[in-house]
């Protein structure tokens, strides 16, 4: 099992571009997340979803969007970028909600100039 | 809603020696409670985890943390550091949703 691949692993955007950032998971995970690492502030939740064509806003939503089409993609979509989210972001699956581990993927830096 | 203190940012340790990363929580229902650990440019790994079942629980690459509900406190240990123990590691607590403390980075000299 691969367990939780993103894509890309960097990038750096101009103010205004858009872009989606790609995650997938290979365990039949029902819930997914994406997270965002800033330094010094640990993991903020940006997103999750608990199955497939379910989504809900977490503690940090503003300016991104997601979809969950399949049980193995939850991708993140920025569509005007801001340098407010340069930042790292981590996607994340686990097979039941919250009492369970979660497996991350290896991170996608972005930066925003 | 819950929330999780982790009391330092930067721990220092010489090899051999004891580790103590301290984590304080809230929360208004029982929670459950996690350590997970990154090296850097990796995603996080999970060390061990609480879910209300013994109070001393034992994580991989020896470590251990002990749920103390008097003292709202989860505290992970290690007797003897290793050079490779070296990463930052984050207390999370889980009722509602999950939240994840700031981190702290441990730091381990020959």
């Amino acid at each position: 099992n691969a367990g939780v691949t993103q894509t890309p692993k960097f990038r750096i955007l101009k103010i205004g571009q858009s872009m989606t950032l790609q995650c997938a998971q290979d365990m039949n995970h029902n819930y997914m997340y994406w997270y965002r690492q800033d330094p010094g502030m640990g993991l903020k939740l940006i997103y999750y979803s608990v199955g497939a064509g379910i989504t809900d806003k977490g503690e940090v939503p503003n300016g991104y969007n997601v979809s969950r089409s399949t049980t193995e993609d939850f991708p993140l979509r920025l569509e005007l970028a801001a340098p407010s989210q340069t930042s790292v972001y981590f996607c994340a699956s686990s097979y039941q909600g919250d009492y369970n581990e979660q497996f991350f993927g290896p991170g996608t830096r972005l930066t925003v100039l | 809603a819950q929330s999780v203190t982790q009391l330092d940012s930067h721990v220092s340790v010489s090899e051999g020696t004891p580790v103590l990363l301290r984590c304080n929580y809230s929360s208004s229902y029982s929670p459950s409670l996690f350590w997970y650990v990154q090296h850097p440019n990796k995603g996080l790994q999970l060390l061990l985890k609480y879910t209300s079942a013994a109070t001393l629980v034992k994580g991989i690459n020896g470590f251990e943390a002990e749920f103390k509900k008097s003292e709202t406190s989860f505290h992970l240990t290690k007797p003897s550091a290793h050079m490779s123990d070296a990463a930052e590691y984050f207390c999370v607590v889980s009722d509602t949703d999950m939240r994840f403390g700031a981190g702290t980075r441990l730091t381990v000299k020959p």
